[in-house]
């Protein structure tokens, strides 16, 4: 049984480009819930999509958006990179519903130069 | 903010010593979570404990909750060097979805063999 799988592990870009990165959730969960990790900090939530939609977001500019795919998979974008954008990038994926801890993946480490 | 802090911020121990993390928060709460982190890794689930819970044991964990004082301790029984991480306490997010957590910043625990 797959847990969260995310791809690519690392990624360098340079300031202005766009990225994006992608997640698989673990098997039977449809919920998929993107972080934001700088280093030394805890992870900050991005957003969080449901049934293909952005069921919630935290406090992430616009240039942060996301897709959630049939099959549950989801993609987060970045456009024109800063280079505080440099940092961990993990998912999360849930069961719908209750209080179901969080299964994380191993993260996109993210370097904008 | 609703961002939980955790106490310490690093803690060194030696192998078969107890470690113990607190962690504070700043809003009403219907679980509070611990979670852990190798070096540059995703993080991984350890305990949930719900709002009417005060105390719940896995294994070598034991984890605490006061509500009244808005806080949580976790302890680490007969730690190893295996145990060397960093641990995250983290709530849900008033009015928010389950898979919107607010993480503090985390303890690095060192356990030295």
């Amino acid at each position: 049984d797959a847990g969260v799988t995310q791809s690519p592990t690392h990624l360098i870009k340079t300031r202005g480009q766009q990225v994006t990165l992608r997640c698989s959730p673990k098997s039977g969960h449809d919920t998929v819930s993107w972080y934001q990790q700088a280093l030394g900090q805890g992870p900050q939530f991005i957003f969080q999509y449901y049934e293909e939609e952005e069921r919630q977001r935290g406090n992430f500019p616009d240039r942060f958006s996301g897709h959630q795919f049939p099959n549950y998979s989801s993609e987060l974008n970045v456009n024109a990179l800063l280079l505080g954008d440099s940092a961990l990038y993990l998912c999360a994926s849930s069961p719908a519903g209750g209080n179901s801890p969080l299964h994380f993946g191993n993260g996109t480490r993210l370097t904008v130069t | 903010s609703q961002q939980g802090e955790e106490d310490p911020q690093a803690l060194s121990i030696q192998e078969g010593e107890n470690a113990t993390m607190n962690c504070s928060y700043k809003t009403s709460i219907n679980n509070l979570q611990w979670y852990r982190q190798n070096s540059g890794r995703g993080l991984v689930h350890l305990i949930l404990i719900r709002s009417n819970e005060r105390e719940k044991h896995s294994g070598r964990l034991r984890v605490t909750l006061d509500t009244s004082k808005k806080s949580s301790s976790l302890l680490i029984t007969a730690s190893r060097a295996a145990d060397t991480a960093s641990y995250f306490c983290a709530t849900p997010w008033v009015g928010g979805s389950q898979g919107n957590l607010i993480f503090g910043k985390g303890t690095k625990l060192s356990v030295k063999p």
